[in-house]
């Protein structure tokens, strides 16, 4: 079957490093997405694997292993503002469509 | 990216009634898409037009009737819904569907915030 999981929450603290954990399990891998959504607001687009490895993007960085079906997205130097809703998504390859995680809430205490 | 407007963003609505949401993108997109989030459950897609043409229907209930007229517009028409279709709406849009080389990412609408009574 197709499935993705990710934590439902996690707290951390302002200034610190939290990684963001998603595990799938899909037919076909062609692609992974995370996107960040603040409440009541629409998702935005943080970053694309399609191969393995680390790709960074300033506070931000995500990593894939298609080995192992996994990812994590790294956000480093916590601040308030990055509260908000991480998604995991996956682009199946027998459709092209995304399937997606239920999302992390992430809550940053000062 | 904020090239994805939706309207209306709040709706309230009864079971009888009938509405439109209204997605325009100004990204010069081919593709769009319908989804539909419920608190703490992943997006469920719902309809997928590429070059305006549906490619994708997940098995969403007739009361829920899309409308492409064009590759910058989409339409989602509401009729008779139920409370359990209370929901975010969210639209989107890619450059491409399929590609896999990264044109396929989407960017999300405001979403339309629907209340059935």
């Amino acid at each position: 079957g197709q499935n993705i999981d990710q934590p439902t929450e996690m707290t951390a603290t302002e200034g610190a490093i939290v990684q963001i954990n998603c595990t799938y399990q899909t037919s076909g891998f062609n692609g992974l997405f995370w996107y960040q959504q603040h409440a009541g607001e629409a998702p935005t687009f943080l970053s694309y694997n399609v191969l393995d490895g680390l790709e960074e993007k300033g506070r931000f960085s995500s990593f894939l292993s298609r080995s192992k079906g996994y990812s994590y997205l790294l956000l480093k130097e916590l601040q308030m503002k990055d509260s908000a809703s991480y998604l995991c998504a996956v682009k199946d390859k027998s459709n092209y469509q995304l399937i997606w995680g239920a999302g992390t809430k992430l809550i940053i205490k000062p | 990216e904020t090239g994805v407007t939706q309207t209306p963003r709040h709706l309230v609505m009864g079971m009888t009634n009938k509405k439109s949401l209204k997605c325009e993108q100004h990204l010069g997109h081919n593709a769009m898409y319908w989804y539909k989030q419920s608190a703490k459950k992943p997006l469920e897609l719902m309809f997928v037009y590429n070059f305006k043409e549906q490619t994708e229907n997940n098995s969403v209930p007739s009361r829920f009737s899309p409308e492409c007229p064009n590759s910058s517009h989409l339409f989602l028409h509401l009729h008779t819904l139920q409370p359990e279709d209370s929901a975010l709406y969210l639209c989107a849009s890619s450059q491409d569907r399929t590609s896999g080389s990264g044109l396929e990412t989407q960017y999300f609408g405001p979403g339309t915030r629907l209340l059935v009574l």
